[in-house]
């Protein structure tokens, strides 16, 4: 049959909110982890990484938490801007020497002003 | 804030043809990467490059891909002869150290539309 984009899961905030986007990753043994955003008609821009040893990272505004145990990835957005309306990526790098990120299918946030 | 650039931003072609995607990675980033993503679909891994060789390739990655670094600053990905369903956007990205070391940054990509 024919193929049919993604549906992307959506979230849509009031500006000033926190935003919270989630990412089930697939493989137990990637050893890093990277959230992208992808505003139309441009390429992923880079937001945080993580690595497996480590549960929380934050940045200017964004924390990335990391749930091995049960495979999930979040990215927190505090105080969440009109500007940061966009496609949210995850990635991940399978362990070992790979240099491929497998990327997830991505969230689309919203944010009204 | 350095960045990764590329061109055209959109090439159309026909099928059949040879297209040749040009990048400028960021000028000290030593790893070199082609991600392709095609409409409403995943991001998808084409190739990395390292030491002027490819280190990783996908499945997509066939013998009619290839990648270049003529010289000290572009980096260039070949489609010899271009299918219907090499239709993406096509992305170049560069990392200082590696994935898994450095992130990744990528371009704004070459929407490449084959007719």
């Amino acid at each position: 049959g024919e193929s049919v984009g993604l549906h992307l899961p959506t979230l849509s905030v009031q500006e000033g909110d926190n935003s919270i986007i989630n990412c089930a990753y697939s493989n137990s043994a990637s050893d890093y982890f990277i959230w992208y955003k992808q505003e139309s008609g441009k390429g992923p821009q880079f937001i945080i990484d993580i690595r497996s040893n480590m549960d929380k990272r934050q940045g200017q505004r964004v924390t990335v938490l990391l749930n091995k145990t049960v495979k999930h990835l979040s990215l927190q957005i505090a105080a969440t801007q009109p500007g940061d309306s966009a496609v949210y990526f995850c990635a991940e790098k399978p362990q070992g020497g790979s240099e491929k990120l497998v990327f997830g299918k991505g969230t689309k946030l919203t944010v009204n002003p | 804030e350095p960045e990764v650039t590329q061109t055209p931003s959109h090439q159309v072609t026909q099928m059949g043809q040879e297209v040749i995607l040009r990048c400028v990675p960021i000028s000290n980033h030593l790893y070199f990467y082609w991600y392709r993503q095609i409409l409403g679909q995943k991001v998808e891994f084409l190739v990395s490059f390292y030491n002027n060789e490819i280190s990783e390739k996908s499945e997509i990655f066939d013998d009619q891909f290839s990648v270049e670094r003529p010289d000290g600053s572009n980096f260039t990905l070949k489609i010899r002869s271009t299918k219907l369903e090499d239709s993406a956007m096509y992305f170049c990205a560069s990392s200082i150290s590696g994935t898994g070391v450095s992130p990744l940054h990528f371009g704004n990509g070459t929407r490449l539309t084959v007719t």
